[in-house]
């Protein structure tokens, strides 16, 4: 039973472009997150929601929005995609924000 | 700003070694550590989480350290395996609340059969 999925774990589209990532966690954790890790497998933090409330939102493009219609869920669209987004996007999950952090599979984007 | 390195960046060794991973962190103000593999194409596997009151934790064949006053962590892999190659991550978490991790830029390990 999968802990933190996403959905889809592919995407290949076209620039302009607009698309959305899904994610779940059924581990009962009140905090979010989304991952980017660029070309260089570096990782970094995109986004946190807590109890449905944005918490942190570093210098991402306003292109990029996450929406969480219910604690277990937070989806990633973007907008108008770019090639400077082709990576690969993780979620993941905690407990409280000081928790162990879990995360999904990834969802690897490519934008041509 | 939290920053992270990790030395070495790449290793290979033959199978049955005991390794050490090193990673330094600038901000010591941290609530605890996590190590994370990832393996290619996959996403992070939790190995271990240290609370910043902790000196180690141990799981398995893994023991990581803290020493949060310096900046340091390490994890010490024994008898090492062919299933221990991955990708190696360290990340400290600071900052109140949901404020996340930051990574380092990890270890690539390869174990020789």
């Amino acid at each position: 039973d999968t802990a933190v999925s996403q959905t889809p774990k592919y995407l290949v589209t076209q620039m302009g472009n607009d698309k959305s990532i899904k994610c779940e966690q059924n581990l009962g954790h009140d905090t979010m997150y989304w991952y980017k890790q660029d070309s260089k497998k570096f990782l970094k933090i995109m986004f946190s929601y807590n109890n449905k409330e944005l918490i942190i939102n570093e210098t991402v493009p306003n292109r990029f929005s996450p929406k969480s219609p219910d604690k277990a869920h937070l989806n990633l669209h973007i907008n108008s995609l770019e090639l400077g987004d082709s990576a690969v996007y993780f979620c993941a999950s905690s407990q409280a924000g000081f928790g162990e952090l879990f995360f999904g599979e990834g969802s690897r984007l490519t934008v041509l | 700003k939290q920053e992270v390195t990790q030395i070495p960046a790449a290793l290979s060794v033959p199978e049955g070694e005991n390794l050490v991973l090193n990673c330094s962190f600038t901000d010591s103000a941290i609530y605890n550590l996590q190590w994370f593999r990832q393996d290619p194409g996959k996403g992070l596997t939790s190995l271990l989480l240290i609370q910043s009151s902790q000196r180690e934790q141990t799981s398995g064949r893994l023991n990581a350290s803290l020493d949060k006053s310096s900046g340091r962590s390490t994890l010490y892999i024994a008898a090492s395996q062919p299933g221990d190659s991955a990708t190696y991550l360290c990340a400290p978490h600071s900052g109140g609340g949901a404020d996340g991790l930051t990574f380092g830029k990890g270890t690539h390990l390869i174990i020789q059969p």
